[in-house]
């Protein structure tokens, strides 16, 4: 049974460019939440997504946007990128929006800004 | 809003020696409380959830932990702890009407022969 998945692991990006990150949540899950974890910090919550809606945002400018496709997959892109925006990205997985369902989480996608 | 505070950034212990992970959260109505693991280079892992009944809570690899309401603490402790478990320790908090989780700034674990 295939968990989380996110790609790529690494990426290398300049400041002003724009990028995609893609995640599969873990089978028989529909609901997928986006975290930012910078070095030495806790993960913060970007965002998540349940029947391809947002449902509930924390405090990241509208430079991050999200997606949910109907294989309950989802994409997050940055726009603009910013120094500030280095950091591993994690997206984590569940099956109802509830809060006392356990997240599931992916290995993250690295993300550094030059 | 709710909040997570992790008393210690960095918790040196010796191997076969216990250890204690402290975790105070700030909430105007009743959580849900986590305690989760991250291996370098990896995601996070589930240790163990508090979400309502016994206040002493046991998770995954010999770790448990104990919801205090009174003193809004949800520590984490492992009697016996064994190289393997060097890593970064998270507690985390959500509610019932709240759909994320809200992360302290972590306790690295070195666990030393």
């Amino acid at each position: 049974d295939a968990g989380v998945t996110q790609s790529p692991t690494h990426l290398i990006k300049t400041r002003g460019q724009q990028v995609t990150l893609r995640c599969s949540p873990k089978s028989g899950h529909d609901t997928v939440s986006w975290y930012q974890q910078a070095l030495g910090q806790g993960p913060q919550f970007i965002f998540q997504y349940y029947e391809e809606e947002e449902r509930q945002r924390g405090n990241f400018p509208d430079r991050f946007s999200g997606h949910q496709f109907p294989n309950y997959s989802s994409e997050l892109n940055v726009n603009a990128l910013l120094l500030g925006d280095s950091a591993l990205y994690l997206c984590a997985s569940s099956l109802r929006q509830a809060g006392n369902s356990p997240l599931h989480f992916g290995n993250g996608t690295r993300l550094t800004v030059t | 809003a709710q909040s997570v505070t992790q008393l210690d950034s960095q918790v040196p212990v010796f191997e076969e020696a216990p250890v204690e992970l402290r975790c105070n959260y700030s909430s105007s109505v009743s959580v849900y409380l986590f305690w989760y693991v991250q291996y370098p280079n990896q995601g996070l892992q589930l240790l163990l959830k508090y979400l309502s009944g016994s206040t002493l809570v046991k998770g995954i690899n010999g770790f448990e932990a104990e919801f205090n309401k009174s003193q809004t603490s949800f520590h984490l402790r492992k009697p016996s702890v064994h190289i393997s478990d060097t890593a970064e320790y998270f507690c985390a908090v959500s509610t019932p009407n709240d759909y994320k989780l809200s992360f302290g700034a972590g306790t690295t674990v070195t666990v030393r022969a």
